[in-house]
């Protein structure tokens, strides 16, 4: 079972056009990260939330994690072909390790 | 910034033999992840360590096993290895105090293949 469902799976769109990427729990976390991988690299962290409500923005790139923490999302404004690749949240809960979602492929075109 | 170091980065091993992964995680970091990450899949956690002490265990099969050394920096130690052991391995770190406990930084990774 997995715990974080990220939708949705596979994205491909045109330069310019906005996207929002969904991860849903029916948990609750103490936190939620995105993470940012290219293909045959490490995930690279892009956000960490951890109040529910928060809004957090990087660039083009916006992030909210849901009012009750089970939930989240994440928004690219006018999406580049550099935007390409693997995005995966990711919930914490304390110190325990990290629940991932499947991923979300992100495939912008010229 | 420093970041997690992983080495080597990329493997090729033969049925059954065995094969030693390195971690150096970021300095004054305490805590060490392994993940290992099929095509296609999202990271599988494997094992932690907290301050040199196995902090959790995940889906680590028992021909592998890791441990933290006095200076921080893991090793993940695999034996009789298998084609399915082929995959992209992750080690990732974070520390206790300060920022958000649950933010773990990633290494590039080793790609481990298994002829």
């Amino acid at each position: 079972t997995q715990l974080l469902e990220q939708s949705p799976q596979f994205l491909s769109i045109q330069e310019g056009e906005n996207l929002t990427v969904y991860c849903n729990s029916s948990s609750v976390f103490s936190s939620l990260q995105w993470y940012r991988q290219e293909p045959g690299e490490g995930p690279v962290l892009l956000v960490t939330v951890v109040t529910g409500g928060e809004v957090k923005k990087l660039k083009r790139l916006t992030f909210q994690f849901g009012d009750a923490r089970k939930d989240s999302s994440l928004h690219i404004t006018a999406a580049q072909p550099g935007d390409t690749g693997l995005y995966l949240c990711a919930g914490g809960r304390g110190y325990s390790t990290l629940t991932f979602g499947k991923g979300t492929m992100l495939l912008v075109s010229p | 910034a420093a970041g997690v170091i992983q080495s080597p980065r990329h493997l090729i091993k033969e049925k059954r033999e065995t094969a030693t992964l390195k971690c150096y995680p970021i300095p004054r970091h305490d805590t060490v992840y392994w993940y290992q990450q099929g095509p296609g899949q999202d990271p599988q956690f494997l094992i932690s360590f907290y301050e040199k002490m196995q902090s959790d265990k995940g889906s680590i099969p028992d021909r592998f096993s890791a441990q933290q050394f006095s200076d921080y920096h893991s090793e993940l130690n695999m034996s009789s290895l298998e084609l399915g052991d082929s995959a992209l391995y992750f080690c990732a770190s974070r520390i206790l105090a300060g920022g958000s406990p649950d933010t773990q930084y990633f290494g590039p990774g080793t790609r481990l293949t298994v002829l």
